[in-house]
């Protein structure tokens, strides 16, 4: 039983280089997000996708783009990656958007120098 | 706008000692709220929820009951382990949106 995956599990990028984090899920849930976790910060919504087609800006979506690609997946690029960028990225999924709770996926530990 | 407030950790105990991490919150309306687990290098599992006031989540030995009269959602559990030592975070949901706490990192020793 997956659940949700990303890949990949660790990175690291020179400032300015660009890359694309995936995240698929297996449950035929209607609603993905992607967060970013800080030392201090708890989780942070960079982007969500309440349902396919659709994508909405979190808290912190600055220097980040995403795409649905289809139900099961939603990726997201950074474009020219910048040391304010390092993180651990986490991809979730709900059956619905609200009121439901949140899959995880095991993150994308990224570094960038 | 809405929000979670969580004790600063790290909380530490001895193995079989009484747990308590407090939550408090702050929401217009009636939000479901959440407790989460993250175990070191994975990602967040859900241990227990509440929907409405006066539900009390559990799951695994912890408990935590949905009090509007003091905006609260306190975890708790009666005998620690070593192997729930991990960063917990309490987190709403209301009209939209999951807003977690900054995490609390529970530290258990035998």
């Amino acid at each position: 039983n997956a659940g949700v995956t990303q890949t990949p599990k660790f990175q690291v990028l020179k400032t300015g280089q660009s890359m694309t984090l995936q995240c698929a899920q297996d449950m035929n849930h209607n609603s993905m997000y992607w967060y970013r976790q800080d030392p201090g910060m708890g989780l942070r919504l960079i982007y969500y996708s309440a349902s396919e087609g659709t994508t909405d800006k979190g808290e912190v979506p600055n220097g980040y783009n995403v795409s649905r690609l289809n139900k099961r997946e939603f990726s997201l690029r950074l474009e020219s990656a910048a040391p304010s960028q390092t993180s651990v990225y986490f991809c979730a999924s709900s059956e619905l958007f609200v009121g439901q709770p949140q899959h995880f996926g095991d993150g994308t530990r990224l570094s960038i120098l | 706008g809405d929000s979670v407030t969580q004790m600063e950790g790290p909380v530490t105990l001895s193995e079989e000692a009484f747990l308590t991490i407090n939550c408090t919150y702050t929401a217009t309306g009636y939000p479901s709220l959440f407790w989460y687990v993250q175990y070191p290098g994975e990602g967040l599992q859900l241990l227990l929820k509440a929907t409405k006031a006066d539900d009390k989540g559990s799951n695994k030995g912890f408990e935590a009951t949905y009090r509007k009269e003091t905006t609260s959602f306190h975890l708790e559990k009666g005998s620690v382990q070593v192997s729930d030592s991990a960063v917990y975070f309490c987190a709403l949901t209301n009209t939209d949106k999951l807003i977690f706490g900054t995490g609390t990192r529970l530290q258990v020793f035998p």
